[in-house]
């Protein structure tokens, strides 16, 4: 059974950092793409970064280029996203989701908030 | 970037009705378009995928169309579970941007 189980979420005020992780289990990790996607309370769904199956293709939505950087460990199944320099409409619940193009497994998700 | 416009916004039909859902892309996009279903507290759901294919163990009252800029997601027959919010994603090119949600009510 595919799992994947995000950590990492938490408060932070403006300015701050935060790491996300991914835990995959239950598929061959390293041989797909990732994803990280989010979504604003109350708000639509917005792709966010994703990141080819050996780590060499990397791409972001503007909003968070030279902010967010997206890495994976294969020998640990594991997904990251490093956050800086976070700012209030960072705030959301970010998933992680399996795949290039249409995303058919996702996390449970962990909730980011971004308030002084 | 590529916008994705979903329109109505949100619906309200009777059990039983015929729901269409449109999703139009600024710019061709080919059939590299995604819907997904997101019921309330939930993780999002993939429904169809390149345009017109259903996901495994989909209903098959759920169906997909169109090519290029113009797409439809249609719900032949209302049930009471479909009640979510629904989203386009275009993953044709970086970055895949997701249209803005049609939430559909029960009437």
């Amino acid at each position: 059974e595919v799992q994947l189980v995000e950590s990492g979420g938490g408060l932070d005020q403006p300015g701050g950092s935060l790491r996300l992780s991914c835990a995959a289990s239950g598929f061959s990790f390293s041989n797909y793409w990732m994803n990280w996607v989010r979504q604003a309370p109350g708000k639509g769904l917005e792709w966010v970064a994703n990141i080819n199956e050996d780590g060499s293709e990397k791409y972001y939505v503007d909003s968070v280029k030279g902010r967010f950087t997206i890495s994976r460990d294969n020998a640990k199944n594991s997904l990251y996203l490093q956050m800086n320099s976070l700012r209030a409409e960072d705030t959301a619940v970010y998933y992680c989701a399996r795949g290039w193009g249409y995303l058919l497994y996702w996390g449970q998700g962990t909730l980011v908030t971004v308030s002084s | 970037d590529i916008q994705m416009t979903q329109s109505p916004s949100s619906l309200s039909a009777s059990v039983g009705d015929r729901v269409t859902i449109t999703c139009r892309a600024s710019q061709g996009i080919s059939n590299f378009l995604a819907w997904y279903q997101q019921k309330p507290g939930k993780v999002p759901k993939l429904l169809i995928y390149a345009a017109s294919t259903l996901q495994s163990g989909v209903p098959s009252r759920f169906s997909g169309s169109g090519s290029g800029t113009d797409f439809t997601l249609t719900i032949s027959s209302l049930q009471p579970e479909d009640v979510a919010t629904y989203y386009c994603q275009n993953y044709n090119s970086a970055p895949w941007t997701f249209g803005q949600g049609t939430k559909v009510e029960a009437k």
